[in-house]
């Protein structure tokens, strides 16, 4: 079974802080996402990482980097986090893009920024 | 845009009773579409991932169609259960799965 974790599931921070959320998968999988969700909307992909220290902007990257130094941990940065980034975050990842494939999801962060 | 549509966005029914909802998606450039279940505090959780046209696929009491042509897929729940109460998510991914497309996804309350 793929294990998906995240740091924390709840999160509350200030405008202006730097904020790390982590991802760690065991399961030896190449591609890492960073997802948002927020109601109303769908899963939207802020960011990808096809491989260690590679990455891609999804959707709606603006506000936020992303570091992967190790294949097994992906991290989201918000540089300076604001009150429209309060969100869930969600972590996946997946072994081959090919079509029989999946993305595997963590349990998620409930983010709030005050 | 890719704009990927579920419906209905919620629905209530009763333990024992059968139910589907639809997933709607672009027709054209498919690849793949993909179901999820979401139960609150837990990761959505993969049900199933369909790749061509006139796929059936079954888990359970929970089975799923794909019409790639009119670009529709049906996900068909057989005497629901409480434990069936989820979000139940689609995902379009077109030219690889990088890249889905979601869905705002179908909350189902199962009564007992």
């Amino acid at each position: 079974d793929v294990k998906v974790t995240q740091s924390s599931r709840y999160l509350v921070k200030r405008t202006g802080e730097k904020v790390f959320l982590e991802c760690v998968q065991d399961m030896d999988h190449e591609n890492m996402f960073w997802y948002r969700q927020d109601p109303g909307l769908g899963l939207r992909l802020i960011y990808f990482s096809y491989d260690v220290k590679m990455k891609e902007k999804g959707d709606i990257p603006e506000g936020y980097s992303v570091s992967r130094e190790k294949k097994e941990r992906f991290s989201l940065i918000l540089e300076s986090a604001s009150t429209n980034q309060t969100s869930m975050y969600l972590c996946a990842t997946l072994m081959n893009p090919g079509s029989s494939d999946t993305q595997y999801f963590g349990p998620g962060t409930r983010l709030t920024v005050l | 845009i890719l704009n990927v549509e579920q419906s209905p966005q919620s629905l209530h029914v009763q333990e024992g009773d059968s139910t589907n909802f639809t997933c709607s998606f672009p027709s054209s450039n498919f690849y793949a579409l993909h179901w999820y279940r979401w139960e609150t505090a837990k990761s959505p959780e993969a049900l199933f991932v369909m790749t061509l046209n006139g796929d059936e696929k079954k888990k359970g009491r929970i089975s799923a169609t794909l019409n790639t042509k009119e670009g529709y897929s049906y996900l068909y729940i057989k005497g629901s259960q409480p434990e069936d109460s989820a979000t139940y998510l689609c995902a379009f991914s077109g030219g690889s799965n990088y890249k889905l497309t979601f869905g705002k996804g179908t909350l189902l309350t199962v009564n007992p």
